[in-house]
């Protein structure tokens, strides 16, 4: 079975931290993902991957960066963390086009 | 681009009737398209998924949706439902092409309740 693991399932950090958030994938995908989950909003992509050192933006990349320098780990970091950052952030990553996500369980993110 | 659309946020049903949570989607090129669910403190599942052939595709735990090209929905349906499908569904779609991107939409919550 696949197995996406994200590091931490919640995390408090305080305005102007610097964050981040870890993924790491079992199953050698090409491709991995950053979502965040917001109610009413669904999911938004922040940034993906499709190869090792290769990023792409999503909808949503302003205020994120995102390091992939081995296939299996993603890491999703927040500069400076804001207040409307807080919400919950989901990993994915998947095989070629057509075969379906895997997620990670989640970080939920508050920033004070 | 594509884009979904779910219109119902929250669905309350009673245990064993019939359920249909609607997606509708919009794109300029061939698709895929996908169901996932979340149950509650959980990642994302896939439930289904719409690639090419049979327009009908078919979950192990009952569920199905159609694929209808002319009216762009993916529809998801279940003669009869559980308690246990209480959960947030996600109608999600790809583009056929190039790199795997979903687009997803806002989720619809199914209440099941006794």
């Amino acid at each position: 079975d696949v197995k996406v693991t994200q590091s931490s399932r919640y995390l408090v950090k305080r305005t102007g931290e610097k964050v981040f958030l870890e993924c790491v994938q079992d199953m050698d995908h090409e491709n991995m993902f950053w979502y965040r989950q917001d109610p009413g909003l669904g999911l938004r992509l922040i940034y993906f991957s499709y190869d090792v050192k290769m990023k792409e933006k999503g909808d949503i990349p302003e205020g994120y960066s995102v390091s992939r320098e081995k296939k299996e780990r993603f890491s999703l970091i927040l500069e400076s963390a804001s207040t409307n950052q807080t919400s919950m952030y989901l990993c994915a990553s998947s095989g070629p086009q057509g075969t379906p996500l895997h997620f990670g369980n989640g970080t939920r993110l508050t920033v004070t | 681009a594509q884009s979904v659309t779910q219109l119902d946020s929250q669905v309350p049903v009673f245990e064993e009737a019939p359920v249909e949570l609607r997606c509708n989607y919009s794109s300029s090129v061939s698709v895929y398209l996908f169901w996932y669910v979340q149950y509650p403190n959980q990642g994302l599942q896939l439930l289904l998924k719409y690639l090419s052939g049979s327009t009908l595709v078919e979950s192990i735990n009952g569920f199905e949706a159609e694929f209808n090209k002319s009216q762009t929905s993916f529809h998801l349906r279940k003669p009869s439902v559980h308690i246990s499908d209480t959960a947030e569904y996600f109608c999600a779609v790809n583009k056929n092409t190039g790199f795997q991107k979903l687009v997803f939409g806002t989720g619809t919550r199914l209440l099941v309740s006794p």
